[in-house]
């Protein structure tokens, strides 16, 4: 998976709590993604990072945070977990933005009861 | 607003019998176009980068081909161990985003 961990790899948690989850790359590169994925949907973009502290938002952030502090950790946060955030999260990374490819995780499947 | 629709959701093949998934977009101005490979419990794994049309990309038994509206991914010949979920992804020359289509689910029956 291209130098790109997830962890965990899998949770469950309760409505209502705090949850992070953690990307970690060995490949350098610059940009970082988180995607959510679920059925009917596709891959849709929560977040992504441009460099270390230089986030910004996608399509569907609300209700998500995050943080880059090194350049190879990307950290999400539900800050209060709810059951539409129920999902396979998948980060990814890419050396460049732009029109160059990304490169995927093994992805987290999150379940809130 | 950016888009991208792939057809069929879902597709069996006989072993050996070659057929072609579609992805259509609609973007202003293409900056690039992807294809992924996703197996079950798995992220998705890249395959292809076209960037205009006419290009064409080859690996293995997968051809992806791109137009100004669609591109297709041919697969000739295909074996077990081609089917996955298939999925087209583009970016636009205009904000940061890649879109990503639902995919194609593909099974190939020996």
């Amino acid at each position: 998976d291209a130098g790109i961990t997830q962890s965990p790899r899998h949770k469950v948690t309760e409505t209502g709590t705090p949850v992070t989850l953690r990307c970690h790359q060995t490949e350098n590169h610059r940009y970082m993604y988180w995607y959510r994925q679920d059925p009917g949907h596709g891959l849709r973009l929560i977040h992504y990072s441009y460099g270390v502290k230089d986030t910004d938002k996608g399509e569907v952030s609300d209700g998500y945070s995050v943080s880059r502090s090194k350049t190879e950790d990307f950290l999400l946060t539900l800050e209060s977990a709810t059951s539409s955030q129920t999902s396979v999260y998948f980060c990814a990374i890419s050396p460049l933005m732009g029109a160059y490819e990304q490169y995927f995780g093994p992805g987290t499947r999150l379940t809130v009861t | 607003e950016d888009q991208v629709t792939q057809s069929p959701e879902a597709l069996r093949l006989q072993e050996g019998e070659s057929s072609s998934l579609n992805c259509s977009y609609t973007v202003s101005g293409l900056r690039g176009l992807f294809w992924y490979r996703q197996d079950p419990g798995k992220g998705p794994e890249f395959l292809f980068t076209l960037y205009s049309a006419g290009e064409e990309k080859e690996k293995e038994r997968l051809k992806a081909t791109l137009t100004k509206k669609e591109s297709f991914l041919h697969i000739t010949a295909p074996k077990p161990e081609d089917s996955a979920t298939y999925l087209c992804a583009v970016r636009s020359n205009t904000g940061n985003q890649f879109y990503f289509g639902t995919g194609t689910s593909l099974t190939v029956i020996p």
